[in-house]
């Protein structure tokens, strides 16, 4: 399967706690995105990098979100102390054009 | 601000039938549109896309309809399946930006 990949398919944690998730775009792809979907919204866009430079972040992005993608390959979003205000889908995207290509997404749930 | 706006929260129709989803955006300076599908506990899969330098793409049983003036887009499954049974969500973006912009999506029920 050479579609994007994303890990943890679920993920539930306490108020507080940290959380990782991984991605992992197609391989030829140096776009990569993060978006998060709640109930009853379309995905809202988190941020976006080329290749390893993060290039934009959503206002949405706070101090405690941060995402990397050290060698412009795979990519990790981190959230620090979550809330329950965190929970959501947290979705990939890879691209080399126009069409953004979604994973399955990482499912949160902060208690 | 919601930029893209799907108004049908839900829509039924027969198999066989057609299906039309529709969607409206504000911001002129989008260029490009994109209609995702989405069954739950996945990911949104691309349908089909049109710039704004036309008006109509066509993929088999699918057609996306651009009328830039209205600003509206709208798109077309003939004949519905049950497989059509899904969330649609319309998508928009401009040149030199990466964000794309969703609406809220509609869910397609197919009736068999």
């Amino acid at each position: 399967d050479t579609g994007v990949s994303q890990d943890p398919r679920h993920k539930i944690t306490k108020r507080g706690q940290n959380v990782t998730f991984r991605c992992d775009p197609i391989s030829e792809h140096n776009r990569l995105y993060w978006y998060r979907q709640t109930l009853g919204q379309g995905p809202e866009f988190l941020t976006y990098f080329q290749n390893e430079a993060q290039l934009e972040k959503s206002r949405l992005l706070s101090d405690r979100f941060s995402a990397e993608r050290p060698k412009g390959s795979f990519s990790t979003l981190e959230i620090q102390r979550t809330e329950q205000g965190d929970s959501a889908m947290y979705l990939c995207a890879s691209s080399n054009g126009q069409v953004r290509f979604f994973g399955p997404g990482t499912r949160l749930t902060v208690l | 601000d919601q930029q893209v706006k799907q108004n049908s929260p839900s829509l039924s129709v027969q198999e066989g039938r057609i299906s039309i989803l529709n969607c409206d955006y504000t911001n002129s300076m989008f260029d490009y549109f994109l209609w995702y599908k989405k069954y739950p506990a996945e990911g949104p899969t691309f349908l089909i896309s049109i710039s704004s330098i036309k008006d109509k793409n066509e993929d088999g049983r699918f057609t996306v309809f651009l009328n830039k003036s209205a600003k509206h887009l709208s798109l077309h499954i003939v004949p519905s399946q049950p497989g059509d049974s899904a969330v649609y969500f319309c998508a928009a973006s401009f040149f030199g930006n990466e964000k794309l912009t969703f609406g809220t999506g509609t869910r397609l029920t197919i009736i068999p």
